[in-house]
């Protein structure tokens, strides 16, 4: 079975605090892939980052970065000072057999 | 190069009508895959369709609704007979084969529908 957990419900920081989103995943196959997507209040849902299972680099993307862990299943998402515009609620997904699957989402509050 | 588009933005049915949910995918994508996400929670896979081809309906209510993407045109996403636990947001993404599985690049969403059922 595929499964991917977000053990986090609800954070709150205030701006300039690092934040860590905990992702957990389940899957069989040895090939898959990881994504995060960010859901801003205006509900669209933007692409942040893809990642294969063969690739367990450490991947920065300015204030953003992400940790995969193969033999702990995990791939969290950090933001670095945090700020307002990065209040969103945000999904880790899984693909590895076609569709992808999101976990139940963090929200994330930046309070100024 | 416009990305996916979805119309309407917003719908709002009374009770027992049909809601029509429209989604055009990028440009050169021919799979279409619809996403349903109730309030509170992640997004749900309901349908992936290919041209004039449902591929895997797993996710789809066995009752009153249905999709298609015809040959010209939009997928379709219909609810017949709407009900208040249909209020939801309806995200429709879309990927291309390309050379590889389509897997390997993800999806590209679409703002989304947002059903309220009165």
């Amino acid at each position: 079975a595929q499964k991917v957990t977000q053990a986090q419900t609800e954070i709150s920081v205030v701006e300039k605090e690092d934040v860590t989103l905990d992702c957990v995943y389940e899957t069989r196959d040895t090939t898959y892939y990881l994504f995060w997507y960010k859901q801003p209040p205006s509900g669209e849902l933007v692409f942040l980052i893809r990642r294969n299972s063969f690739d367990e680099q450490n991947e920065i993307s300015g204030r953003y970065s992400w940790n995969f862990q193969k033999s702990t299943s995990s791939f969290n998402f950090t933001i670095t000072a945090s700020q307002v515009v990065d209040s969103a609620v945000y999904f880790c997904a899984l693909i590895s057999q076609g569709n992808l699957i999101f976990g139940k989402g963090t929200k994330l509050s930046v309070k100024p | 190069n416009a990305g996916v588009m979805q119309n309407p933005r917003h719908l709002v049915r009374r009770r027992g009508q049909e809601a029509r949910l429209r989604c055009s995918p990028m440009k050169g994508h021919s799979h279409v895959y619809w996403y349903r996400q109730l309030p509170e929670e992640g997004l749900k896979f309901m349908v992936y369709l290919q041209k004039e081809n449902i591929i895997d309906e797993s996710g789809m209510p066995k009752e009153r609704f249905s999709a298609e993407f015809p040959k010209e045109g939009p997928s379709i996403l219909r609810i017949q007979q709407v009900v208040r636990g249909d209020s939801a947001a309806y995200f429709c993404a879309s990927s291309s084969p390309g050379s590889a599985p389509a897997s390997h690049y993800g999806y590209t969403f679409g703002s989304g529908t947002r059903l309220t059922v009165v």
